[in-house]
């Protein structure tokens, strides 16, 4: 089955540290999200692909929060200086155009930032 | 906020019983999704429904698109403990943006 892949599984950093998250999308896809999980917030969409272009990072807080698609098989979500409240699971997820039939998630990345 | 509310927040059943998960909301969705999370995993999609009035079954599972396509239903017939996870619902708002609702943690007890 094609897999959407997230590194690291999991990350432990202190405050102040630059972190980087990696996604994999499934060949092919096109449009790729970046979602944040908490148990307080739920499911949070931070930023939006389609074709590697940014078509929507407003959920992201844009001071310390950057993401980008530096080619179709590659996107990164980059936090820095990250702060205790970024501690989270953060989703990537990917889809062809128009997915009615839904996206496919990775496993997520589980951040915890001391 | 959120655009979507789900209700219950949590469930918790016998084996053997039934149950209904409700997804609201007050905006009109081109399409609504239900996705099923387990513990360290992604959410899985279940089912898409696109047309108000929609009813999809999928086995013990019927998932069903309000009439003004504000809000969705998924019913589950003698819940197993293999549908123990969080149900989530997710809705398009025209620009192939999903937007997540809270989820209902289900735990069905053997």
């Amino acid at each position: 089955d094609a897999r959407v892949t997230q590194t690291p599984r999991d990350k432990v950093t202190e405050m102040g540290q630059e972190v980087t998250m990696r996604c994999q999308p499934i060949l092919g896809h096109n449009t790729v999200f970046w979602y944040r999980q908490t148990m307080m917030q739920g499911l949070e969409l931070l930023a939006y692909f389609r074709n590697r272009a940014p078509l929507d990072d407003s959920g992201m807080p844009k001071d310390r929060f950057s993401a980008e698609m530096p080619d179709a098989t590659l996107a990164t979500l980059k936090i820095q200086p990250s702060e205790p409240r970024d501690s989270a699971v953060y989703f990537c997820a990917s889809g062809p155009l128009g997915a009615k039939g839904g996206y496919t998630f990775g496993s997520g990345t589980r951040l915890t930032v001391v | 906020t959120q655009l979507l509310e789900q209700s219950p927040q949590f469930l918790s059943i016998q084996e053997g019983e039934n149950l209904t998960v409700y997804c609201n909301s007050s905006s009109v969705f081109s399409s609504l999704q239900w996705y099923r999370q387990e513990p360290g995993e992604g959410p899985v999609l279940l089912v898409t429904v696109v047309t108000g009035g929609e009813v999809k079954k999928l086995k013990r599972l019927t998932f069903q698109f309000g009439d003004a396509r504000k809000d969705s239903s998924l019913h589950i017939t003698a819940a197993q403990p293999g549908d123990t996870g969080l149900y989530l619902c997710a809705g398009d708002n025209n620009f192939n943006k999903f937007y997540f609702g809270s989820g209902t943690k289900l735990n069905v007890k053997p």
